[in-house]
């Protein structure tokens, strides 16, 4: 079983809606990051979260890591179709090196 | 450079044969990370150097994997007696320091094995 579990795992909403990703880990994180990832390119950093109940907005995306520090929320406000791809969280397992142990990935279709 | 850097951007390989992928990571990031991305899975961590010494190394798969950052910019890594199952995306990624300020990665390195 994966240690951080995205759900879901694909997801394809009309343009224009919101929606919300969410990445669950069994361990406490020291550090959450969300990344986008484009068929065939690398991963763009969103954002990254440390304290329990820190939020941190970014134009219409806004990620959020729950008190416990085990869950991660990803929300984006009135897609648009350049929100496509694929969404990414890794999680530092305070391992001192910063090394990330990632999700799956959610897959996220806008349709115009 | 402006970005981290991987070349080849893809690379197709026969079965057994030995490949080198190179990363370039931004100028003055002292951490460099390996990552190994499969077809819709998220990147395993590979490997971490910090300067030129491999600070963690502990998710090369086998003995076959190597890497090296012999004047701690420039990376290689290396994969000997290259088999199918090494078919991936190798991705590197470079920070000032342990990610404290997040990662910016390549665009990886596409390993086909025929």
């Amino acid at each position: 079983s994966q240690e951080l579990e995205q759900s879901p795992q694909s997801l394809i909403v009309q343009e224009g809606k919101n929606l919300t990703i969410n990445c669950t880990s069994s361990k406490t994180l020291y550090g959450l990051y969300w990344y986008k990832q484009k068929y065939g390119e690398g991963l763009i950093f969103l954002m990254m979260l440390q304290k329990g109940g820190e939020e941190k907005s970014h134009e219409k995306i806004t990620a959020k890591l729950d008190e416990k520090k085990q869950q991660s929320s990803l929300h984006i406000t009135a897609s648009q179709p350049s929100h496509a791809g694929i969404y990414l969280c890794g999680a530092d397992r305070g391992s001192n090196t910063g090394k990330l142990i990632f999700g799956q990935g959610t897959t996220l279709q806008v349709k115009p | 450079g402006a970005g981290v850097s991987q070349t080849p951007s893809n690379k197709v390989t026969e079965k057994g044969k030995y490949v080198e992928l190179r990363c370039d990571p931004i100028s003055g990031h002292t951490a460099l990370y390996w990552y190994r991305q499969s077809l819709g899975q998220g990147p395993e961590f590979l490997i971490y150097f910090q300067g030129t010494g491999a600070a963690d190394d502990s998710g090369l798969p086998n003995d076959r994997f190597f890497a090296v950052r012999p004047e701690g910019s420039v990376s290689t890594l290396k994969i000997q007696r290259t088999e199918r199952g090494d078919s991936a995306v190798y991705l590197c990624a470079s920070s000032f320091t342990g990610g404290d300020y997040g990662y910016t990665f390549g665009s990886g390195t596409r390993l086909t094995v025929v």
